[in-house]
């Protein structure tokens, strides 16, 4: 099976920076994705790491350690519109490539 | 062009009632997936199609729940004789293949009474 933790609540202050960590357990690894999900919305893709190091798409980046099982997700220049749930993905080749959902990480934004 | 819908946006029913959630993917999406997200939870994955077999059903959480998908595209999730504990909000998702990025859709808010 798979294990995925992430911290259920995080607050940070606008146009600061946040990291939000994953941590997760699986075998057959084949690929880590973070999803934005607003309150009332379904969740919208924003990131995928398959190999290490860091991705970076505009003020959002995502970094991936295979050997640690460790990922995060880092927001940049804080807006308030930031607030949301951002959950962590796994997709493991020995799950049929399925995606499996950490709890979600609930970021509030204050002014 | 248009993205995952599904219908109806919101269920009310009373307990014992069966309740059937439509999904309609992007077009040229050959994988589908079911997930189930219960207030303030993660998404928990219930059922995936490729194509229109499902290869694995042992994540839909009890024998009252079904679904199917006809032609590769529309799908559709049957609970029957729904218990509160079903209430939830039901969400599909499509991708180009089973290993690539999914869309979701709306969501279907099932409220049992």
């Amino acid at each position: 099976g798979q294990n995925i933790d992430q911290p259920t609540e995080m607050t940070a202050t606008e146009g600061a920076i946040v990291q939000i960590n994953c941590t997760y357990q699986t075998s057959g690894f084949n690929g880590l994705f973070w999803y934005q999900q607003h309150a009332g919305e379904a969740p919208t893709f924003l990131s995928y790491n398959v190999l290490d190091g860091l991705e970076e798409k505009g003020r959002f980046s995502s970094f991936l350690s295979r050997s640690k099982g460790y990922s995060y997700l880092l927001l940049k220049e804080l807006q308030m519109k930031d607030s949301a749930s951002y959950l962590c993905a796994v997709r493991a080749r020995n799950a049929g490539n399925m995606l499996t959902f950490g709890g979600g990480t609930r970021l509030m934004v204050k002014p | 062009g248009a993205g995952v819908s599904q219908s109806p946006s919101n269920k009310v029913t009373e307990k014992g009632k069966d309740v059937e959630l439509r999904c309609d993917p992007i077009s040229g999406h050959t994988a589908l997936y079911w997930y189930r997200q219960s207030l303030g939870q993660g998404l928990e994955f219930l059922i995936y199609f490729q194509g229109n077999s499902a290869p694995d059903k042992s994540g839909l959480p009890s024998d009252r729940f079904s679904a199917e998908r006809t032609g590769g595209s529309v799908s559709t999730l049957t609970i029957q004789r729904t218990q509160q504990e079903d209430s939830a909000v039901y969400l599909c998702a499509s991708s180009e293949y089973i290993s690539y990025e999914q869309y979701f859709g709306p969501g279907t808010r099932l409220t049992v009474t």
